[in-house]
């Protein structure tokens, strides 16, 4: 059965301060992917990874795939408090979709 | 990308009673999903809406329960049955698009459904 892990679950960070999130997974994925989730919103796909060493960035984030380690992480780059929202992390194994615990990021001006 | 409509968006229920919740997409997908996230938790795979076929439910979800239909290849619901206070969480519909010249699966979501269980 696939399990996905994050954490940390809980991030509260200074503004301009670089931080990183992990994503765990426990066996065999097709792919990894990125949300983002705002309070009262849905959810916003980010980044999808599609084999190892796969590397993404989209503005002050940036995600990486190790699917030997079963592990991806989100780099978030000198932080702004537009980045305040949910985290999670996806994994799909055949055709499920499989979501870690999420992170909650805060951004402190 | 899709486009998908949740209805309703929010309810606030009694106890004992049931809610159907529609879910429209705006254009014809193969693999269709409900979700279901508790306050302040992450999203938990209730079951696999498929066309012309029973749903496919996750362990600890039940079909009288969580009864399912998928009419076409557009269109979903989801029906929470003898709701409980337990029972109260956002409900979302998501559907896997193709994306790319790769082929790729990408997840999308609808808005989500609140329901409130008094």
């Amino acid at each position: 059965e696939l399990k996905v892990e994050q954490n940390p679950l809980f991030l509260s960070m200074q503004e301009g301060k670089n931080y990183t999130i992990y994503c765990n997974y426990s066996t065999t994925s097709d792919r990894l992917y990125w949300y983002r989730q705002d309070p009262g919103k849905s959810l916003e796909s980010l980044f999808v990874l599609l084999s190892n060493g796969a590397v993404k960035q989209e503005g002050r984030l940036m995600a990486s795939l190790d699917t030997k380690a079963r592990l991806s992480t989100l780099h978030i780059t000198a932080a702004v408090h537009d980045l305040s929202a949910t985290y999670f992390c996806a994994a799909r194994r055949t055709y499920k979709y499989i979501f870690g615990t999420g992170t909650r990021l805060k951004v402190l001006a | 990308s899709a486009v998908i409509s949740q209805k309703p968006s929010r309810d606030i229920c009694q106890r004992g009673t049931s809610l159907t919740i529609q879910c429209q997409v705006d254009s014809q997908v193969t693999m269709m999903f409900w979700y279901r996230q508790q306050p302040g938790q992450s999203l938990t795979l209730i079951a696999t809406a498929n066309q012309g076929s029973e749903a496919t439910y996750e362990s600890g979800f039940v079909i009288d329960k969580f009864p399912i239909s998928r009419p076409n290849l557009t269109f979903s619901t989801l029906t929470v049955s003898n709701m409980s206070p337990e029972d109260s969480s956002i409900y979302l519909c998501s559907v896997e698009v193709t994306t790319g010249g790769s082929g790729t699966g990408e997840l999308f979501f609808g808005e989500g459904s609140r329901l409130t269980v008094l």
